[in-house]
């Protein structure tokens, strides 16, 4: 129930082709969904998030796709650049029961490593 | 410049000798979470701290402990470290705890158990 599958677990893509990477979740009780990424030997960094009552939203080469109803959503990587190779993981927020905060729940990662 | 910062950077303990694992963080955020991550893995939350309200989370082992002093500083203790506990141990930072508030997140303590 509050698990967020991704997938795939590792991508190869050329420099300027898109990358593509997809999770769904079961949980409805998630109401936010950011990405993070994350270099090596980094902590993740927030990298764009949607909230579920939008399907699209997009931040420079960055693109979150959202369906409500699959429960599912993706992150698209336009013109994909050597600079991008980095771990994605997707992540959903839930709220404490009863309280303004909460915790995040991250799928298990997708290594992407664009070719120059 | 760091707003999260972890240390020590690597740490290795021995078999069942206790360690912890310092977190400290210059944002004044309320909300501060351990997480553990293991190779090719998600981050696991461990517990979270909203103020000094802890929240455990349900399958969090009882050997992991954490402290929190004040609002800067929070410590993870393992009491007795197995060598399944060997994984990057990130601290994380919410000014909030709210859904559009972003982690901020440390590099990472990276725990080896000979």
């Amino acid at each position: 129930q509050q698990q967020v599958k991704q997938s795939p677990q590792s991508l190869i893509v050329q420099k300027g082709g898109i990358s593509i990477i997809n999770c769904a979740y079961e949980n409805t009780a998630f109401d936010y969904f950011p990405w993070y990424q994350q270099f090596p030997g980094k902590g993740p960094a927030l990298l764009i998030a949607i909230r579920p009552d939008v399907s699209e939203k997009k931040e420079g080469r960055f693109t979150i796709s959202f369906n409500k109803s699959a429960k599912q959503f993706s992150l698209h990587i336009m013109d994909s650049q050597p600079g991008d190779s980095a771990t994605y993981f997707c992540a959903a927020f839930v709220n404490a029961g009863g309280t303004s905060y909460g915790k995040l729940t991250f799928g298990q990662g997708t290594i992407l490593t664009v070719h120059p | 410049d760091a707003m999260v910062i972890q240390n020590p950077r690597y740490q290795v303990t021995q078999f069942g000798k206790p360690v912890t694992l310092s977190c400290s963080q210059t944002l004044n955020h309320n909300v501060m979470y351990w997480y553990q991550q293991k190779s090719s893995q998600a981050p696991k939350l461990l517990f979270h701290y909203y103020d000094k309200d802890f929240n455990n989370e349900a399958d969090t082992p009882d050997n992991f402990q954490s402290r929190r002093p004040n609002t800067s500083f929070c410590f993870l203790d393992i009491r007795s470290p197995g060598l399944g506990d060997a994984a990057m141990y990130l601290c994380a930072t919410s000014r909030t705890g709210g859904p559009r508030e972003k982690l901020f997140f440390g590099s990472g303590t990276q725990l080896s158990v000979l």
